[in-house]
């Protein structure tokens, strides 16, 4: 069973550029999820989706990110424009209630 | 406020033996406690979970307790193995359905053979 895909693995830009991370789940699963993980902390939940649905996006600093899932499957989170404390892993997980929460490879960000 | 904390960063261990990884957290609303183990350049994978209503589960080499109590849960590993090394995150739920999770910061795990 092929696991959660994301893309780029690595991205490196300047401040105030703009960026975008895409994710592929797991085939059938419903909710979607986007957490940034800086270094030396735990993940921290970004977004969650229900199908197209937000769920939840009270952490979301909604200035400057966005993120959405058209059609209830891939997700795309952008940040536009970036900032130097924006440097994290962008984790993207997707679960369904029969299998639990699956996390992709993650993105790993720079900005500088 | 860190709802999830994992107070060591870090913590070393001979083969053969139990390594032992806290968790203390602060919500009582927290339902359900899962524990993530998560090698470089890879996603969290999901290792063990328990829920509020036990105090115990064990998965081969792993086992979970908790305290409500004292808002404490723990993992145990044996035998610990050179393979276990890794970042092991705490995580909790309000629910069992993985809903908006809240993760410790991870402790390190070294196994020297």
């Amino acid at each position: 069973e092929a696991g959660v895909a994301q893309s780029p693995r690595y991205k490196i830009i300047e401040k105030r550029q703009s960026v975008a991370f895409w994710c592929n789940p797991i085939s059938g699963h419903a909710t979607l999820y986007w957490y940034q993980q800086i270094l030396g902390q735990g993940p921290k939940l970004l977004i969650q989706f229900q199908n197209n649905g937000v769920v939840d996006d009270s952490q979301l600093p909604k200035d400057r990110f966005s993120a959405e899932r058209l059609k209830g499957v891939d997700s795309t989170l952008k940040i536009q424009p970036a900032k130097l404390e924006d440097s994290a892993v962008y984790l993207c997980a997707s679960s369904s209630p029969r299998d639990g929460v699956f996390f992709g490879p993650g993105t790993r960000l720079t900005v500088l | 406020d860190q709802q999830v904390k994992q107070n060591s960063p870090s913590l070393s261990v001979q083969e053969g033996r139990i390594s032992i990884l806290n968790c203390d957290y602060t919500n009582s609303m927290f339902d359900y406690f899962l524990w993530y183990k998560k090698y470089p350049a890879e996603g969290p994978t999901f290792l063990i979970s328990i829920s509020s209503i036990k105090d115990k589960n064990e998965d081969g080499r792993f086992t979970v307790f908790l305290n409500k109590s004292a808002k404490h849960l723990s993992l145990h590993i044996v035998p610990s193995q050179p393979g276990d090394s890794a970042v092991y995150f705490c995580a909790a739920s309000v629910d069992n359905a993985g809903n908006m999770l809240t993760f410790g910061g991870g402790t390190r795990l070294m196994v020297k053979p």
